[in-house]
């Protein structure tokens, strides 16, 4: 089944505790996005990734951080969260660029920081 | 700059209603335009996208939207609503094949028995 996995799906963290969001995709798709989203906002971007080691800054890229080794593995790394990262976070891969074909997202995570 | 709105936030439609979600959208050149539904606790699924030729385009779950370049709008209908459409969508505008990709701020969608 072609699907975009994250992990964990929940997480409640302290300040300044670095973590890792896991983004896995099984279709071989060369592009790959971070998003969070806030009520009133919608989504915004944070990275993207055209391909293994190109990555790129969306709208939204502070405080995160991003790689991409492995061309179906795209994790997002907060190295020091802040209560105003508390949002949902989503993954998306497309075989071409987002706006050129469909995303397929990833079920969320739910990140809190206290 | 390109940015989309979404003039409802809320919108409560009885089951059997039609439906129409506005969405309404700034962008200089020919924009390429989506629609995605977030059923709860789920990701976003793609219901239907518009890149060129025919304004009315046909997604899944019975869905259309209908480009209309002189209002700037891409608006989602459904003749007849069902309880499982409850949820939230998202219309987005980008560029053809370009990752500079915009989200409106969502119209939340409740389906009344």
């Amino acid at each position: 089944e072609a699907q975009v996995t994250q992990n964990p799906r929940y997480l409640i963290t302290v300040t300044g505790k670095k973590l890792t969001v896991t983004c896995s995709q099984n279709m071989n798709h060369e592009y790959m996005s971070w998003y969070r989203q806030d009520p009133g906002l919608g989504l915004r971007q944070i990275y993207y990734s055209m391909n293994v080691e190109v990555t790129d800054k969306g709208d939204v890229p502070e405080g995160y951080k991003v790689s991409r080794k492995e061309k179906r593995n795209f994790p997002l790394i907060l190295e020091s969260p802040s209560p105003n990262q508390t949002s949902l976070y989503f993954c998306a891969s497309s075989a071409r660029t987002p706006s050129g074909d469909t995303q397929y997202f990833g079920p969320g995570t739910r990140l809190t920081v206290l | 700059a390109q940015s989309v709105t979404q003039p409802d936030i809320h919108i409560t439609v009885s089951e059997g209603a039609s439906l129409e979600l506005r969405c309404n959208y700034s962008y200089g050149a020919t924009p390429y335009l989506f629609w995605y539904v977030q059923s709860p606790g789920q990701g976003l699924q793609l219901l239907l996208k518009y890149f060129s030729g025919d304004t009315l385009v046909q997604g899944i779950k019975g869905f259309e939207a209908e480009f209309k370049r002189s209002q700037s709008s891409f608006n989602l209908r459904k003749p007849s609503v069902h309880w499982s459409d409850a949820a939230e969508y998202f219309c987005a505008v980008g560029p053809y094949n370009n990752n500079d990709m915009r989200f409106g701020a969502g119209t939340r969608l409740t389906v009344k028995p």
